[in-house]
């Protein structure tokens, strides 16, 4: 059982480039969350879903997009990437919304140079 | 939205127990409490949630205040595995809102 699965692990990016982390859970998860953590901070929510077809923004949205085209995946897009965007992105998957737990992928760690 | 405030950092020393404080003063009557801890260089780890009752598992024990506006993780025989950032969470809505944490330090 693999869980939450995310790729890259690590990537150098220059101003203005773009890309997308991939993000894949296999226990039929209906929600799924995109989160980053900058150096000695705790998580801030991006961008969630609560099944295929229907996302929403969280705290801190603003350079980041999202699609959720089936129950697994849940890419995240970056268009223009900037240095602010420096980070360590987690996603996470739960059966549903407040009385189960979340699983967390081990994050993909990003420069933006 | 409901926040969560802790204190920075903790010391235990090994084997003995460790209470993680967490206020939660503006928590609605639908927000679960849950904990996570995130060892260095991982993702966030699921250790327990609540309601209003007190609840234990395997890794340990969550005490709920009444009003539900304070609750404590019970660690009850530290070890050095349990070094980590615990995090004092409210689910509320669809969203899962992190703060800043409490840095256990385990002391050999």
């Amino acid at each position: 059982n693999a869980g939450v699965t995310q790729t890259p692990k690590f990537r150098i990016l220059k101003i203005g480039q773009s890309m997308t982390l991939q993000c894949a859970q296999d226990m039929n998860h209906n929600y799924m969350y995109w989160y980053r953590q900058d150096p000695g901070m705790g998580l801030k929510l991006i961008y969630y879903s609560v099944g295929a077809g229907i996302t929403d923004k969280g705290e801190v949205p603003n350079g980041y997009n999202v699609s959720r085209s089936t129950t697994e995946d849940f890419p995240l897009r970056l268009e223009l990437a900037a240095p602010s965007q420096t980070s360590v992105y987690f996603c996470a998957s739960s059966y549903s919304k407040a009385n189960t737990e979340a699983f967390f992928g081990q994050g993909t760690r990003l420069t933006v140079v | 939205d409901a926040k969560t405030t802790q204190p920075n950092s903790m010391e235990s020393n090994e084997e003995e127990p460790v209470h993680l404080p967490c206020n939660h003063s503006t928590i609605s009557g639908t927000d679960y409490i849950h904990w996570y801890r995130q060892l260095p260089s991982q993702g966030p780890e699921y250790v327990i949630h609540g309601l209003t009752s007190n609840v234990n598992n395997r890794m340990a024990s969550l005490a709920i205040a009444e009003d539900r506006k304070s609750s404590t993780l019970i660690l009850h025989r530290a070890t050095l595995r349990d070094a980590a950032v615990y995090y004092c969470i409210l689910s509320t809505g669809n969203q899962f809102y992190f703060g800043t944490g409490t840095s256990l330090t385990v002391i050999p």
